[in-house]
C-alpha cells in the first residue's frame, strides 16, 4: 500500500515567520488532503488538493502529483497556527486514506 | 448542519469490559470511517462502510467490531477492551468513492486499565 512520509517532524518558529512543509508518497494518489490537528485534538479539514494549487488565508496548498509530493505554505505564521499538521493520501481504487506521522508545528510570540 | 458527531467524548473501561461508539453523520455521505490516533502517530484506519449494510476491513482491525445498520450511523464495538486499546479513536465520512474528501468528528478518548 501507500506509505506517506512527512517532513520535518517537527518545526519550531516565531510569530510572523513563513515556514514549508511537505510530504511524499510511495505511490501515486488521486486523493490527498491536509489537516490541522489543534491543542485540543480535533482534526480540522485544510485542503483537499489532488492535484494543483489552492490558497485559503495565509496557508496555501501544492500538489504535483507527478512527482508524488504536495506542500503545505504557512505565511505570517501565528501562535494559533500551533498544533500538528498531517497529510493524508488514498490511490485509485481504494476507499481508504493513508496518514503521515505528522509535522508538530510550534509557533511562539 | 452537526456534521459528524461522536459518542462519548471520554470513557474508562477495566480490561475485560465491553462498550460501542457511536459516530453520526447529517451530511448524506456514503462512506464512513472509524481511526485510531496513538500518541506521536498519525491515524490508523480501524474499519470503514461504503454504504448502509456493508463493512470492511481496514490497517488494524483485530478486536473491533463495526455495523452500520443506518446509513448516518456507524458503530465501532469493543468485545472484550484490553489496554492496547487505549487511545483516541476518531469517526470519518466523506460522499465520494475512491476515497472523497473525509470530514472528521471530534474524537473519543478512551482509556482501558
Amino acid at each position: 500500500g501507500i506509505q506517506v512520509e512527512q517532513s520535518p517532524p517537527d518545526l519550531i518558529l516565531q510569530e510572523g515567520a513563513n515556514s514549508t512543509l511537505r510530504c511524499n508518497f510511495s505511490d501515486s494518489v488521486n486523493n490527498l488532503q491536509w489537516f490541522h490537528q489543534n491543542p485540543w485534538g480535533q482534526l480540522i479539514n485544510l485542503f483537499y488538493i489532488p492535484s494543483g494549487t489552492k490558497q485559503n488565508g495565509r496557508l496555501s496548498a501544492t500538489t504535483v502529483a507527478t512527482e508524488r509530493y504536495s506542500l503545505l505554505y504557512i505565511s505570517s505564521s501565528q501562535t494559533t497556527d500551533s498544533g500538528v499538521y498531517f497529510c493524508a493520501g488514498g490511490s485509485y481504487n481504494t476507499d481508504k486514506l493513508i496518514f503521515g506521522t505528522g509535522t508538530r508545528l510550534q509557533v511562539f510570540p | 448542519n452537526a456534521g459528524v458527531t461522536q459518542t462519548p467524548k471520554f470513557r474508562v473501561l477495566k480490561t475485560g469490559q465491553s462498550m460501542t461508539l457511536l459516530c453520526a453523520q447529517d451530511m448524506n455521505h456514503e462512506y464512513m470511517y472509524w481511526y485510531r490516533q496513538d500518541p506521536g502517530m498519525g491515524l490508523r484506519l480501524i474499519h470503514y462502510s461504503v454504504g448502509e449494510g456493508t463493512t470492511a476491513k481496514g490497517e488494524v482491525p483485530d478486536g473491533y467490531n463495526v455495523s452500520r445498520l443506518k446509513k448516518q450511523n456507524f458503530l465501532l464495538g469493543l468485545e472484550s477492551a484490553a489496554p492496547s486499546q487505549t487511545s483516541v479513536y476518531f469517526c470519518a465520512s466523506s460522499y465520494l468513492a475512491d476515497p472523497g474528501e473525509q470530514y472528521f468528528g471530534p474524537g473519543t478518548r478512551l482509556t482501558v486499565t
